[in-house]
């Protein structure tokens, strides 16, 4: 087992364009998370899947942004119409279990930069 | 309020001193309590976690909870400079796992 696996790792874009996150988490894993993480913070909770429904989104993933973990494996996270201030680190999680003690593997992250 | 306080730092420390590093929470319903450790460009790995108050060794780290004061502290002993991180406090509630902004920790050799 490889680990969490997320694709690209830098995605440079213009304003405007739209882009998507993979995530490949790890196999055995039926929980997975999105994050988001910009400069001097720490990761912010996006929404989160079990197998392949969504339990919930927070409120900071407006309707731009589109998660979907087709057949509970990989994931991909969309954002339509990127502004520069959707610049951040995007990480994947992966768990294991309906009592998740909190330990979440991470992958290594996508960067985006919107200019 | 933020649900989760963490100074950013950055904190900076002689090899070999002992690194307190601290977080407060305003959540009871928190149930979790965990400690991960992000190198540069690289995604957080978890380095402790526990449930009840007190504390939790595991080699050179020590972390302790309070729920009473709603307070939570990682302890490094030792400190190396391959421990030059941040360091993000985490809690769990319900099936989240809320962050900590996050400190920056420097060993100086």
């Amino acid at each position: 087992d490889t680990g969490v696996s997320q694709d690209p790792r830098h995605k440079i874009t213009k304003r405007g364009q739209n882009v998507t996150f993979r995530c490949d988490p790890i196999s055995e894993h039926n929980r997975l998370y999105w994050y988001r993480q910009t400069l001097g913070q720490g990761p912010e909770f996006l929404t989160y899947f079990q197998n392949e429904a969504q339990l919930e989104k927070s409120r900071l993933l407006s309707d731009r942004f589109s998660a979907e973990r087709p057949k509970g494996s990989f994931s991909t996270l969309e954002i339509q119409r990127t502004e520069q201030g959707d610049s951040a680190m995007y990480l994947c999680a992966s768990s294991f279990g309906q009592k998740n003690t909190g330990e979440l593997f991470f992958g290594e992250g996508s960067r985006l930069t919107v200019l | 309020q933020k649900e989760v306080e963490q100074d950013p730092g950055p904190l900076s420390v002689p090899e070999g001193a002992i690194v307190s590093l601290n977080c407060t929470y305003s959540n009871s319903a928190f149930q979790y309590f965990m400690w991960y450790r992000q190198y540069s460009r690289k995604g957080p790995e978890l380095l402790m976690y526990t449930y009840s108050s007190g504390n939790k060794e595991d080699g050179r780290f020590t972390a302790q909870v309070d729920k009473s004061s709603k307070y939570i502290s990682l302890f490094i002993r030792d400190s190396q400079p391959s421990d030059s991180a941040t360091y993000l406090c985490a809690m769990r509630r319900d099936d989240k796992i809320i962050f900590g902004k996050g400190t920056r920790l420097h060993i100086l050799p």
